[in-house]
């Protein structure tokens, strides 16, 4: 079992519709979540970071963070042509080691 | 602040050469990384550094080398290139556990 794990898609959706991206991890003592979104050719920047179970919201962007089940999701509301992009998931998991663990990534499609 | 910045750009090497990717964030982040990213696949951790004289492997250490004398600077040293190498290198870094992860720009490697 790979220790983050994500659907590599692509995951297409139309314009102004919900995309969910969803992330399992495999280890329950870890504390920081993160979401990174990385266009073609380009590097991974940061969209939103979670700490605790629940919702967290900025802008268009929600995640969600069930650690109980070792879930956490990505929802973009509204999505646009410029959302296009992979989306990695990255974990700080228990393990000692002092480095994120990423997810493959999710491609994500939007329709015009 | 330019954040993390990584030189070379792009870089093509032949069989059995050497070269340093360099790195640099002004960010005085303890927390620095050095990944590999295949066309289509994930980020693959290759060494990381938690403080200057500290450095560790990764995932995929074999055929490179690390070193940490300030906290600005990362270098990433290919020994002996080899066709198995050519693939985009990200230098990141950040200031602590549970803290984002700022990316640089990245280095495109082609090994012949």
């Amino acid at each position: 079992q790979k220790e983050v794990e994500q659907n590599s898609g692509p995951l297409s959706v139309p314009e102004g519709a919900i995309a969910s991206l969803n992330c399992t991890y495999s280890d329950r003592g870890s504390q920081s979540f993160f979401w990174y979104r990385q266009y073609s050719g380009k590097s991974p920047e940061l969209i939103m970071s979670i700490y605790s179970n629940g919702d967290k919201e900025d802008g268009r962007f929600t995640a969600q963070l069930n650690k109980a089940s070792q879930y956490v999701s990505l929802l973009i509301r509204d999505s646009q042509p410029s959302d296009s992009a992979t989306y990695l998931c990255a974990v700080e998991l228990d393990t000692g080691r002092r480095a994120l663990t990423f997810g493959s990534g999710t491609r994500l499609q939007v329709q015009p | 602040n330019a954040g993390v910045t990584q030189t070379p750009k792009f870089r093509i090497l032949k069989i059995g050469q050497s070269m340093t990717l360099q790195c640099t964030q002004d960010m005085n982040h303890n927390y620095m990384y050095w990944y590999r990213q295949d066309p289509g696949m994930g980020l693959k951790l290759i060494y990381y550094s938690v403080g200057a004289g500290i450095t560790d492997k990764g995932e995929v250490p074999n055929g490179y080398n690390v070193s940490r004398s300030t906290t600005e600077d990362f270098p990433l040293r290919l020994e002996l290139a080899a066709p198995s190498q050519t693939s985009v290198y990200f230098c990141a870094s950040r200031r602590g556990e549970g803290e984002t992860q700022y990316f640089g720009p990245g280095t495109r490697l082609l090994v012949l």
